[in-house]
Order: C-alpha cells, then sequence, then structure tokens
C-alpha cells in the first residue's frame, strides 16, 4: 500500500527557509518521478517541481526558480524541498506525490496528506 | 508555459444529474490530459489519465474524452460523494526540449442543487 507522508510545515518569516519533507513507502521509490505541488488558501492547485528517480532531471515552476530545492534519498525513500526566500504568496498545503510516468511525468497517483506552511511576520 | 481553462468554475447539481466539465488547453498537449477529484480538507484523487483512461478503482460513471486542446469529464448520474472540486493538469512535454513542466486548470465545484 503507497503511503506518502509530508513534514516540517509550519510557520516562518518572509525571508526565512523551511525544509519539507516526505517519507514514502509502500513501493519501489526509486523508480519514480516525484514531485511537490501546492495550494493556497482557498485556491487551487500550483504545480511546484519534478524529479526524476535518479535525480538526473528535475524541473522546477517559475515562481519558485532559483528559490527552492528539490530532491531525493532514495536510500532513505524520503523526498525533499528547501525552501529559501520564502514569501508570503508562498504559503499553501504542500502535497508531495508520486508519479507513475517512465521517462517523462505523466499523472500524479499517489499523494500525501499534505503539511501547511504559512509565511508571516 | 501552457495554461488551462476550466469551465464552469461551479456548477449545482442534484444527485441523478450527468455533470459535465470542460478544460481547455491553450495549445495543442495531444492526450496528456488528467483529472482529478478533491474533496475538502483532502488530497487531490485522481480519476482520469491520458484524457480517457479511468485509474483503477474509479467508478465507471466518470469518463474523460477529448483531444488537441479541448477535453471534457463526465460524470453520469452524480452520486453524494461526488459533490466536490475537481482538476485538469496537462503532462504534455514538449518535442523540442526545453524540459517539462505541467499546470493545472483553475477548478469546477460540484455543489449540491
Amino acid at each position: 500500500q503507497v503511503h506518502l507522508v509530508e513534514s516540517g510545515g509550519g510557520l516562518v518569516k518572509p525571508g526565512g527557509s523551511l525544509r519539507l519533507s516526505c517519507a514514502a513507502s509502500g513501493f519501489a521509490f526509486n523508480e519514480y518521478y516525484m514531485t511537490w505541488i501546492r495550494q493556497a488558501p482557498g485556491k487551487g492547485l500550483e504545480w511546484v517541481s519534478y524529479i526524476s528517480s535518479s535525480s538526473s532531471i528535475i524541473y522546477y515552476a517559475d515562481s519558485v526558480k532559483s528559490r527552492f530545492t528539490i530532491s531525493r534519498d532514495n536510500a532513505k525513500n524520503s523526498l525533499y524541498l528547501q525552501m529559501n526566500s520564502l514569501r508570503a504568496d508562498d504559503t499553501a498545503v504542500y502535497y508531495c506525490g508520486r508519479d507513475f510516468g517512465d521517462v517523462v511525468p505523466a499523472a500524479i497517483d499517489h499523494w500525501g496528506q499534505g503539511t501547511l506552511v504559512t509565511v508571516s511576520s | 508555459d501552457i495554461q488551462m481553462t476550466q469551465s464552469p468554475s461551479s456548477l449545482s447539481a442534484s444527485v441523478g444529474d450527468r455533470v459535465i466539465i470542460t478544460c481547455r488547453a491553450s495549445q495543442n498537449i495531444a492526450t496528456y490530459l488528467n483529472w482529478y477529484q478533491q474533496k475538502a480538507g483532502r488530497a487531490p484523487k485522481l480519476l482520469i489519465y491520458a484524457a480517457s483512461s479511468l485509474q483503477s478503482g474509479v467508478p465507471s460513471r466518470f469518463s474523460g474524452s477529448g483531444s488537441g486542446t479541448e477535453f471534457t469529464l463526465t460524470i453520469t448520474s452524480l452520486q453524494p460523494e461526488d459533490f466536490a472540486s475537481y482538476y485538469c493538469q496537462q503532462s504534455f512535454t514538449p518535442s523540442s526540449g526545453g524540459g517539462h513542466t505541467t499546470s493545472f486548470g483553475g477548478g469546477t465545484r460540484v455543489e449540491i442543487k
């Protein structure tokens, strides 16, 4: 049974940093693209970043490029999102997801429960 | 970047109704289109991938169609548990390179009439 559990969210001041983690279980983590998606309060879904199974391919949304860094540790079945220079508009629930695409991302077939990041002074 | 436009943004329907949600892409995305359902306070759930393929475990009253720039999600005989928000997502990778990004439609909220 696929299980994704995010952690690391919380309240942070503008300009601050936060590192999100996603613990994966129930599947061969090292064989899948993984992704971060966020959702601002009362708003729609916004893609943040993808990372390939071997970490060789990484993509970012323009809104987070140069501020956020996605990474993974296949030995620990874990996905990470390092968020720097945080702004108020980064406030959102952050979901990690498993993408079942092979060579390129295709669709997110499993999602975590999400972790809330609030950026406020 | 590819923009996804969903319509309507919300609708009211009754149990047993047939519901159709439309998603339009700003450029040709072939059939690289997925649909998700999200209930309040919950993570999204994949319903349809590749425009018309039903995800395992999803009831057959959900169906998807379309290609190119126009797509539809149809729910035949709406059930009480179907009242939720629905999002489309494009997963098109340009053959010209430049990487892969994805984007979601703005969502459609299905409410009880």
